[in-house]
């Protein structure tokens, strides 16, 4: 799997749009992106997954340059919940699934 | 849909004794499941991926007599860790791909929090 490199901490204002980037630049072409969190003492949850095309959900949207070199997710309205942190990982969906140390991202009131 | 189920989600115990931990599929086939270990401010790291039926596959490092995995059927999954020591005290975490989706996005348990006195 693709090596993934995302600033070690962020902050946001509630209400705000939080804009987590992500680099994966030796992503190859099988690779999906996919984002995951963990909020404090959980297990992380699923958010969002894409190949090429930008996507969206009900937590977030994906927005995947067209070299696929990086990525970034978007949380359009940011609330204190959503502090957590924040793990992009390019990933076959094959063997195993490697967490790298994500990024922190602080929601403030 | 797809969600994962871990028990207990905190233990302790004395240095020597076995604890099991068990991770359910409540709603889904998981053809693969996944244990990680995780310690305080730091990324969950891999300990191993099992597959329904077979032997587990330990990631380098991480002793499989040490840390026993059942994967018995399409819905549960267990990690005993024996004899277990204060070093072992960890944040548990299971997680589990649902075979039958077209993408393999991996689901969680909530965690075990592993206390070795």
């Amino acid at each position: 799997d693709a090596k993934t490199t995302q600033p070690t901490s962020m902050d946001c204002a509630e209400g705000r749009a939080a804009n987590l980037p992500c680099n994966h630049s030796t992503i190859s072409g099988n690779e999906y992106v996919y984002w995951y969190r963990q909020i404090h003492s959980q297990g992380p949850q699923y958010i969002i997954h894409g190949l090429k095309n930008n996507e969206t959900n009900e937590m977030a949207s994906l927005i995947i340059t067209e070299d696929r070199k990086s990525s970034t997710l978007i949380l359009p309205h940011a609330t204190l919940r959503d502090t957590a942190v924040y793990y992009c990982i390019a990933d076959t969906g094959g063997f195993k699934t490697i967490f790298g140390a994500g990024t922190r991202l602080f929601v403030k009131a | 849909g797809a969600v994962v189920s871990q028990h207990p989600s905190r233990v302790i115990c004395k240095s020597g004794t076995s604890v099991k931990i068990e991770c359910r599929s409540l709603d889904f086939q998981a053809t693969t499941m996944f244990w990680y270990r995780q310690f305080p401010k730091k990324s969950l790291m891999l300990m191993a991926t099992s597959n329904e039926g077979s032997k587990a596959t330990y990631e380098q490092g991480v002793e499989k007599d040490k840390f026993l995995i059942n994967h018995a059927s399409l819905t549960l999954s267990t990690l005993t860790v024996t004899s277990a020591h204060p070093e072992d005290s960890s944040f548990y975490i299971c997680s589990a791909r649902d075979g039958q989706r077209e993408f393999n996005e991996q689901f969680f348990g909530p965690g075990t929090r592993l206390t070795v006195l």
